[in-house]
């Protein structure tokens, strides 16, 4: 299994262009989730998914979108890049969509940065 | 909404215990999850308390008390490769299921 897997790696985009980071997990999970780590800070909800088809919005949601047409993958879309938007991005994934919620985990991130 | 409150930071001696605190206020509790977090990498998940009390793994320790919204990571016996992030997580029922969010982390210097 390649476990959760992000692309790219690292990317540099001019205020107002857009991108799609990739985020695709093998292992058959329902939930899936989008966060931003700022330098020195904790991880902040952008926006998650219970199953295919279904999504809903975290603490930061503005100026991302997303989908969910198959359950392996969850692609996040930047509408409109911003200086503010330069963060590390973490996909995550794990069993339980309802009742528990089994441990996340993590694909290795994706550094972006906005001049 | 919820608030998920750490200590930003805490320095501790080789060898020595460090315990970490996390208090929530959240509505539809579901559970509580520690997370390490060396730098530069992802978070890798610690240990999982749903119902109150102590769960043991190793040298680390997570208890929960639910009815005050409060959990603490103990680290035991620490080593030098235990400097890193603790973040604690809250898992909430929400209409559509569930909803993971972070505090923002406790970064432990463990000196020699």
């Amino acid at each position: 299994n390649a476990g959760v897997t992000q692309t790219p790696k690292f990317q540099v985009l001019k205020t107002g262009q857009s991108m799609t980071l990739q985020c695709a997990q093998d292992m058959n999970h329902e939930y899936m989730s989008w966060y931003r780590q700022d330098p020195g800070m904790g991880l902040r909800l952008i926006h998650y998914s219970v199953g295919a088809g279904i999504t809903d919005q975290g603490e930061v949601p503005n100026g991302y979108n997303v989908s969910r047409s198959t359950t392996e993958d969850f692609p996040l879309r930047l509408l409109s890049a911003a200086p503010s938007q330069t963060s590390v991005y973490f996909c995550a994934s794990s069993y339980g969509a309802s009742g528990r919620l089994y441990e996340q985990y993590f694909g290795p991130g994706t550094r972006l940065t906005v001049t | 909404g919820q608030n998920i409150d750490q200590p930003t930071e805490m320095t501790a001696t080789e060898g020595a215990i460090v315990q970490i605190n996390c208090t929530y206020q959240t509505s539809g509790f579901n559970g509580l999850f520690w997370y390490q977090q060396h730098a530069g990498e992802a978070p890798t998940f610690l240990s999982y308390n749903v119902l109150d009390g102590l769960e043991e793994k190793g040298r680390f320790s997570s208890f929960l008390s639910r009815s005050k919204g409060y959990s603490y990571l103990l680290l035991k016996e620490l080593q030098m490769k235990d400097s890193a992030s603790y973040l604690c997580a809250v898992n909430m029922i929400k209409a559509a299921g569930n909803k993971l969010t972070f505090g923002g982390g406790t970064r432990v210097l463990v000196k020699p």
